[in-house]
């Protein structure tokens, strides 16, 4: 009920492309969904997150949309960039307990020319 | 940049030799975590501070020790090293929202 199941594993897509990724939970009680960009020798970094009132957010190229009844959410890259090309983690937490951050296991984005 | 850094950011070890990772932050925030990553399983929290001296397991805590005697510094001890540990661990803190983290560089710790 902990997991956060993640796919796909990796995605290779050409430049000017859209990238999605998908993400679900079980645990109803997750309340917030961050995603993350790690890139090869460095540290992630948190990307854009959502709360479950909210069917949607976008930042510039980056959307999450989110569905609470089917439990999943999902990253969007709109016009996808070889500089996008990282791992990217999704997350789910609860913010009432300290250690509920639960990452997904990742997905390695290759954007190619 | 969330004013963290990690000491040591490599280190070759022995099986059965303690270790000990420092991580250090600048902006006196209180809650801190140490995640081990590896291939296929994503982030795996080891243990947690949200305080001074106030610590408790995570996900994968067999094994690992901390201590947080200073807000800025959050240490994690290998008791005994074994290879299973070969990993990269991220120190990483949060500010308001516990699920908005920010990471560390990471140590890349290999136990032969």
């Amino acid at each position: 009920q902990q997991q956060v199941k993640q796919s796909p594993q990796s995605l290779i897509v050409q430049k000017g492309g859209i990238s999605i990724i998908n993400c679900a939970y079980e645990n109803t009680a997750f309340d917030y969904f961050p995603w993350y960009q790690q890139f090869p020798g460095k540290g992630p970094a948190l990307l854009i997150a959502i709360r479950p009132d909210v069917s949607e957010k976008k930042e510039g190229r980056f959307t999450i949309s989110f569905n609470k009844s089917a439990k999943q959410f999902s990253l969007h890259i709109m016009d996808s960039q070889p500089g996008d090309s990282a791992t990217y983690f999704c997350a789910a937490s609860m913010e009432a307990s300290y250690d509920k951050v639960i990452f997904g296991p990742g997905t390695s984005l290759s954007v190619i020319p | 940049d969330a004013g963290i850094t990690q000491s040591p950011r490599h280190k070759v070890t022995e099986t059965g030799t303690p270790v000990t990772l420092r991580c250090h932050q600048t902006e006196n925030h209180r809650y801190m975590y140490w995640y081990r990553q590896d291939p296929g399983h994503g982030l795996r929290l080891i243990h947690y501070s949200y305080g001074v001296k106030d610590t408790d397991k995570g996900e994968v805590s067999d094994g690992y020790s901390v201590s947080r005697s200073k807000t800025e510094d959050f240490l994690l001890t290998l008791e005994s090293a074994t290879s299973s540990q070969t990993s990269v661990y991220f120190c990483a803190i949060s500010r308001v929202t516990r699920g908005e983290q920010y990471f560390g560089p990471g140590t890349r710790l290999t136990v032969t």
